[in-house]
């Protein structure tokens, strides 16, 4: 069964922590995605990479960083955690090039609580 | 702006059938995704449609009008499991995904 897997269901920080989200698929997918779910919004697009070491900012970067040093795996970096950050976040992945029918695979989520 | 709208909540019963809409204005138009969300678990996803007419997956088909900016999912024979939240995304000119707030449906037995 094709996995997205991310590393902590739920967390709470401090204002000022940095944090990791860390995503992991096992489809060895080149396309990775890191969106922030919010209630009464539509998924909005943090970061995404098409290959290894290569990222592009979506439509929210700000306050974010990620890395992306192996295929499968796809970091995302909350260096200075805020209030406003408190969120579901959502990593998915998916095959070819983004001008064809390439489906999402997601993550389950992590939701994270900054206090 | 871009912007698609649905529905925020919807409520059927067991073993009916429901139709959720979906409006779109986006710059340009290279697909539409349908994908379903149970509470605390991933998207995953349901239907795609490029072309204009109905697609048909079972119990679930989706509809498209490019010229109309509008798309609906059709759920039959409704069952519990089916309770869970609908995205709707359009993927717009430069192949970037715009998603809907979602549609929540609530079934009742």
């Amino acid at each position: 069964d094709v996995k997205v897997t991310q590393s902590s269901r739920y967390l709470v920080k401090r204002t000022g922590e940095k944090v990791f989200l860390e995503c992991v698929q096992d489809m060895d997918h080149e396309n990775m995605f890191w969106y922030r779910q919010d209630p009464g919004l539509g998924l909005r697009l943090i970061y995404f990479s098409y290959d290894v070491k290569m990222k592009e900012k979506g439509d929210i970067p700000e306050g974010y960083s990620v890395s992306r040093e192996k295929k499968e795996r796809f970091s995302l970096i909350l260096e200075s955690a805020s209030t406003n950050q408190t969120s579901m976040y959502l990593c998915a992945s998916s095959s070819g090039h983004s001008s064809g029918a390439n489906v999402l695979t997601f993550g389950a989520g992590s939701r994270l609580t900054v206090l | 702006g871009q912007n698609i709208d649905q529905p925020t909540e919807m409520t059927a019963t067991e073993g009916a059938i429901v139709q959720i809409n979906c409006t779109y204005q986006t710059s340009g138009f290279n697909g539409l995704f349908w994908y379903q969300q149970h509470a605390g678990e991933a998207p995953t996803f349901l239907s795609y449609n490029v072309l204009d007419g109905l697609e048909e997956k079972g119990r679930f088909s989706s509809f498209l009008s490019r010229s109309k900016g509008y798309s609906y999912l059709l759920l039959k024979e409704l069952q519990m499991k089916d309770s869970a939240s609908y995205l709707c995304a359009v993927k717009d000119s430069n192949y970037q995904l715009i998603w809907g707030a979602g549609t929540k449906l609530i079934i009742k037995p």
